[in-house]
C-alpha cells in the first residue's frame, strides 16, 4: 500500500540550531516527492519538490531535502532554524504528473528562543 | 502569486443541519479544485476532485450524497456537508490549479474547521 510516514509528531529545536525532519514513503515506483509547510491559519505552501535528477534539492526559505532511494526517504533539512520556521510540515508523494498526493501526518516544529 | 481563499474559516452547526464551505481562486482561473479532509494529528485525505462544469470525482469511501461538491465557475467550488453529524467534524482544505502537469501548481486554501454539535 502507498503511504507516507513522518515518525516525529513534534520536534523542538533552539533558534540557530540545525533541523532535520524525517519522511519515509512506501510506493510502487519512484514517486514525485514534496515538502509543504503550514503556518497557523494559513494554507499549505510548497517548500520544495523532487521529480528526478540531483537527489539533493533546494527549496525556499533555506530548506533542502535529500532523496535516498535505498532508504525510501526524503528528509528535510535546514542548517540554521529561525523562529519564523515554527509551523507544521507535511511530506507528500504522488505519481508523476498527477495531483493526487498522499500526505504524511505532519511534524510540528517548535522553535525555542 | 496564486491565492486560494476558503470561507468560512471555522463554523459550528447543530447536528442535522447542512453547512456550505466555499473555495475561491482569487487571481487565477482554477480548472480543477480538490477537497481534502484532515483529522487531528492525521494526514490530509483527498475527498474529491472538482472540475469546472462537470460532476466531481469522489475518492473511494467518500459519500457523494453527504459531501456535495459544486464547481460552477472557474473561480469557485463549494463543499456542502449535508445533514451534518458530530463525526463530520473535521478540518476541510481545498486546493486549486490553473493547469499544467503535476502537483507543483497546486495552491492550497487555509482550511475550514467544522464543528458539529
Amino acid at each position: 500500500a502507498q503511504s507516507v510516514t513522518q515518525p516525529d509528531i513534534h520536534i523542538t529545536v533552539s533558534e540557530g540550531a540545525s533541523l532535520e525532519l524525517r519522511c519515509n514513503y512506501s510506493y510502487g515506483a519512484t514517486p514525485y516527492l514534496f515538502w509543504y509547510v503550514q503556518s497557523p491559519g494559513q494554507g499549505l505552501q510548497l517548500l520544495l519538490k523532487y521529480f528526478s535528477g540531483d537527489t539533493l534539492v533546494q527549496g525556499i526559505k533555506g530548506f533542502e531535502a535529500e532523496f535516498k532511494r535505498s532508504q525510501s526517504s526524503f528528509n528535510l533539512r535546514k542548517p540554521s532554524v529561525h523562529w519564523s520556521d515554527a509551523a507544521e510540515y507535511f511530506c507528500a508523494v504522488g505519481p508523476p504528473s498527477s495531483y493526487k498526493l498522499i500526505f504524511g501526518s505532519g511534524t510540528r516544529l517548535l522553535v525555542r528562543p | 502569486g496564486a491565492v486560494v481563499s476558503q470561507h468560512p474559516s471555522w463554523v459550528i452547526c447543530k447536528s442535522g443541519t447542512s453547512v456550505k464551505i466555499e473555495c475561491r481562486s482569487l487571481d487565477f482561473q482554477a480548472t480543477t479544485m480538490f477537497w481534502y479532509r484532515q483529522f487531528p494529528k492525521q494526514s490530509l485525505m483527498l475527498m474529491a476532485t472538482s472540475n469546472e462544469g462537470s460532476k466531481a470525482t469522489y475518492e473511494q469511501g467518500v459519500e457523494k450524497d453527504k459531501f456535495l461538491i459544486n464547481h460552477a465557475s472557474l473561480t469557485l467550488s463549494t463543499l456542502t456537508v449535508t445533514s451534518a453529524h458530530p463525526e463530520d467534524s473535521s478540518f476541510y482544505i481545498c486546493s486549486a490549479t490553473s493547469g499544467g502537469s503535476g502537483a507543483n501548481v497546486l495552491t492550497f486554501g487555509a482550511g475550514s474547521r467544522l464543528t458539529v454539535l
